[in-house]
């Protein structure tokens, strides 16, 4: 079975400051791991997978999570917010390439001006 | 190409009442999967189809939900009956075909979502 954790269901950060969104993940299997985000009225799009291969991901809009499998964490970072980047971002995990995900609760990014 | 496409786009319906949500892959995608979030909750795993089979249902609430996908393409969910803790965001995603070796994972593509409402 998995289980995700996302610390804080909302963060809030000044443009032009790091995004540092946590997310942990329980999983009895190597897992696969992803971070999805939602914008308003719009569905989830997938900003960046890990699999197995390398352990630091990088994604779109400037995007990257790093794989730590000691910490069983995911955490999402970007250097330098964009009023753009606000929405509720979702980590999940699953236990396949093809199965069905587990979502943790999800973060609300809040960008201050 | 379109995307995955969801209707309605909302629903409200009283307790007792029937719905069907309908979802529309995209074209070529055998994988289809269902999600629901109820408000101040995550969003859970239904169920799996691959092709017309259902692939995992271990997500289904109960059996007032009946999820069909006829001839592989679209899929519907049926809630019948209607109970109020049922009012919630249901997605529909799809992606390709998995790979049975080495560790390919397919990106779900997600639908914006319908939101349902039982009053």
């Amino acid at each position: 079975a998995q289980s995700v954790t996302q610390l804080g269901s909302h963060v809030s950060v000044s443009e032009g400051a790091l995004v540092l969104l946590r997310c942990n993940y329980s999983s009895s299997v190597p897992p696969y791991l992803f971070w999805y985000v939602q914008y308003p009225n719009q569905g989830l799009q997938l900003l960046l997978k890990y699999t197995s291969a390398a352990t630091l991901v990088k994604g779109i809009n400037g995007f990257e999570a790093e794989f730590k499998k000691s910490e069983t964490s995911f955490h999402l970072t970007k250097p330098s917010a964009h009023m753009s980047d606000a929405a509720e971002y979702f980590c999940a995990v699953s236990a396949g390439g093809a199965d069905g995900l587990t979502f943790g609760k999800g973060t609300h990014l809040i960008i201050q001006p | 190409e379109a995307g995955v496409t969801q209707f309605p786009s909302h629903s409200v319906i009283e307790k007792g009442q029937t719905v069907t949500l309908r979802c529309d892959p995209i074209s070529g995608h055998d994988n289809l999967y269902w999600y629901r979030r109820v408000m101040g909750k995550e969003i859970k795993f239904l169920l799996h189809f691959v092709k017309e089979s259902k692939q995992d249902e271990s997500g289904m609430p109960n059996n007032r939900f009946l999820a069909e996908r006829t001839g592989g393409t679209y899929s519907t969910l049926k809630v019948q009956p209607a109970e109020l803790e049922d009012s919630g965001v249901y997605f529909c995603a799809s992606s390709q075909v998995g790979s049975t070796s080495g560790r390919v994972s397919y990106e779900q593509y997600f639908g914006p979502g319908t939101r349902l409402t039982v009053t």
